[in-house]
């Protein structure tokens, strides 16, 4: 059974560009939930995507987008980097009735 | 609105003893709460859950209580060991997992 992985672990971006953020959902699970993790703050909820549909978004602006490919993996975009989107970003996978969700490692995002 | 609160930003115990992590909650529709432990470099990691049927729910070392007339819940953790060193998340789930801002423990010799 594979964990839940992504790519890449650490990137550096310049404010107004645009990112993507890759994740492989743990073997079995075809729910993925993205999670933003500021310095000193607890993971805060961006979007779920369940069988390729958005099924449950955080409060984050449109231009947080997001992806599931039939294999279930999951692509978080980011356009017009700013700033305060240095976080890390982790995905999460699980299945319903989604009460446990399994983190991967997470991509450290730095905006300069 | 902080939903979750995890209110001690740190915790210091030293090796054997008990460690006790607090987390209190404002919504009380909130109906199943989670600890995961994080260590640096790391994404979480479950730890232990609890439904709010229950008031109790151990795993080894690791008890959860839940006082729901209080909206709050705890996580002790006997013995403490040095491995348990680590950054540790309170969440209530709902449609989607809502996090505290966490408790580092440290466990020292």
């Amino acid at each position: 059974e594979t964990g839940v992985t992504q790519s890449p672990t650490h990137l550096i971006k310049t404010r107004g560009q645009q990112v993507t953020l890759r994740c492989s959902s743990q073997s079995g699970h075809n729910t993925v939930s993205w999670y933003q993790q500021a310095l000193g703050q607890g993971p805060q909820f961006i979007f779920q995507y369940y069988r390729e549909e958005e099924n449950g978004r955080g409060n984050f602006p449109p231009r947080f987008s997001g992806l599931q490919f039939p294999n279930y993996s999951s692509e978080l975009n980011v356009n017009a980097l700013e700033l305060d989107d240095s976080a890390l970003y982790l995905c999460a996978s699980s299945q319903p009735p989604w009460t446990e969700a399994f983190f991967g490692q997470g991509t450290r995002l730095t905006v300069v | 609105d902080q939903q979750v609160k995890q209110n001690s930003p740190s915790l210091s115990v030293q090796e054997g003893r008990i460690s006790i992590l607090n987390c209190d909650y404002t919504n009380s529709m909130f109906d199943y709460f989670l600890w995961y432990k994080k260590y640096p470099a790391e994404g979480p990691t479950f730890l232990i859950s609890i439904s709010s049927i229950k008031d109790k729910n151990e795993d080894g070392r690791f008890t959860v209580f839940l006082n729901k007339s209080a909206k709050h819940l705890s996580l002790h953790i006997v013995p403490s060991q040095p491995g348990d060193s680590a950054v540790y998340f309170c969440a209530a789930y709902t449609d989607k997992l809502i996090f505290g801002t966490g408790t580092r423990l440290q466990v020292f010799p």
